[in-house]
């Protein structure tokens, strides 16, 4: 039972553009959403977060938006540089858990 | 480095045998959750714990499979008699107060059965 999905298993954008990677979710009780970036043979390493109580989160390059009514989640990076290529994980929270998506494959072409 | 300290990060076990994983968790913070991947999928959530008390364990199998918290001392995860469908890599993560912060990862530990 997949509560975070990320359709999209691999992106490529070209360098300076935008990169948008999108995340849905079934549980309608969520409150907390975060995204993550990882790289091969690392962690996961925390971008940003949002709360249920705001719609939009900015922080620097990344931006995360959130539509409660389509249960939708997404990060926007721009504008896209090499280094960020990497996989990107969705997740959410309630209670006790961090439900985690299956990831999107980021690569940013110089 | 103040950051989630896991090791070792590769251990190889013969069928069998045990595994035993650690993990400290980032100064300050008292809520560990361990978490497996296996290759092409994503983050399987398996405990959550506090200091000597486990909070929710729905994601451990039933059998073979432990973990704790001590007062003193790093997380562990512990794999009895482990199989080859074991092999994964296990991630551990912070948190500062286990709701509404975010987790904060280890670089893993990659077990390989063989």
């Amino acid at each position: 039972d997949q509560q975070v999905k990320q359709n999209s298993p691999s992106l490529s954008v070209q360098e300076g553009r935008i990169s948008i990677l999108n995340c849905d979710y079934t549980n309608s009780m969520f409150d907390y959403f975060l995204w993550y970036k990882k790289y091969p043979a690392e962690g996961p390493t925390f971008l940003i977060s949002i709360s249920s109580i705001k719609d939009k989160n900015e922080d620097g390059r990344f931006t995360v938006f959130l539509n409660k009514s389509a249960k939708h989640l997404s990060l926007h990076i721009v504008p896209s540089q090499p280094g960020d290529s990497a996989v990107y994980f969705c997740a959410s929270n309630t209670g006790n858990q961090f439900y985690f998506g299956t990831g999107t494959s980021l690569t940013v072409i110089p | 480095n103040a950051g989630v300290m896991q090791n070792p990060r590769h251990l190889v076990r013969r069928r069998g045998q045990e595994a035993r994983l650690r993990c400290s968790p980032m100064k300050g913070h008292s809520h560990v959750y361990w978490y497996r991947q296996l290759p092409e999928e994503g983050l399987k959530f398996m405990v959550y714990l506090q200091k000597e008390n486990i909070i929710d364990e729905s994601g451990m199998p039933k059998e073979r499979f432990s973990a704790e918290f001590p007062k003193e001392g790093p997380s562990i995860l512990r794999i009895q008699q482990v199989v080859r469908g074991d092999s994964a890599a296990y991630f551990c993560a912070s948190s500062l107060d286990g709701h509404n912060s975010p987790l904060h990862f280890g670089n893993g530990t990659r077990l390989t059965v063989t």
